[in-house]
């Protein structure tokens, strides 16, 4: 299984909401990855998990929480976000250096 | 620290090859990448090239990679109208712990 998988596909959420977006992989990739990416930009890093704890956390505001319940799991918790929080959301995992394998994305509409 | 750059745009007719270029600025770059977005899609890792090599062909695709010019390109033979699509490069260096520096992305249009 070579496939990074994510959900929802699309979320359309208002300011007060909560909800989470997910990703599962089962290449046995122990670094795992959230990215934002507006249209047309190459994706900016989030964060990054290396054997299911948080070693990269790059200044990203506390309305988005992540979590990692086991090695083949990420999850992205949102709350309060704000209309210029809407972009795709990429997950990814990684392990070495042969590249990072990219979900197909959740596009989120804060509206 | 790293920066990698990209020309924005390549236009080519459909069955002529595509070369879309990239340079990056830190010789210490371990591993250079090549990946593919089509619209509304996720990315797609293509291909990627170790730097103690100067070339690496997948089918359709060879990637050069020149050291002393720290240039990297990516060429697409006999390319198709599925081949459109936004061309990311990135690097990463032995400070960057496996984190991808990306270039600005090539738009690749083909030409009927």
């Amino acid at each position: 299984d070579t496939e990074v998988t994510q959900t929802p596909k699309h979320l359309v959420m208002g300011m007060t909401n909560k909800k989470s977006l997910k990703c599962e992989q089962h290449m046995g990739h122990r670094a795992m990855y959230w990215y934002k990416q507006k249209a047309k930009k190459p994706p900016e890093l989030m964060f990054v998990y290396s054997y299911e704890k948080l070693s990269i956390n790059e200044s990203v505001p506390s309305r988005f929480s992540p979590e990692c319940p086991n090695s083949s799991l990420l999850n992205l918790h949102l709350h309060a976000l704000q209309p210029e929080d809407s972009a795709l959301y990429l997950c990814a995992s990684s392990q070495g250096g042969a590249g990072q394998f990219f979900g197909p994305g959740t596009r989120l509409t804060v509206l | 620290g790293e920066d990698v750059e990209q020309s924005l745009f390549l236009s080519v007719r459909e069955g002529d090859s595509s070369v879309i270029n990239c340079t990056y600025t830190d010789s210490s770059s371990t591993y250079l990448y090549w990946y593919k977005q089509e619209p509304g899609a996720g990315l797609q890792l293509l291909t990627y090239i170790f730097s103690n090599m100067d070339m690496k062909q997948d089918q359709r695709l060879t990637v050069l990679l020149n050291k002393k010019d720290k240039h990297l390109s990516l060429r697409i033979a006999d390319t198709q109208t599925g081949d459109s699509a936004i061309y990311f490069c990135a690097a990463v260096t032995k400070d960057s712990n496996y984190q991808l520096i990306w270039g600005a992305g090539t738009k690749l249009i083909i030409k009927p």
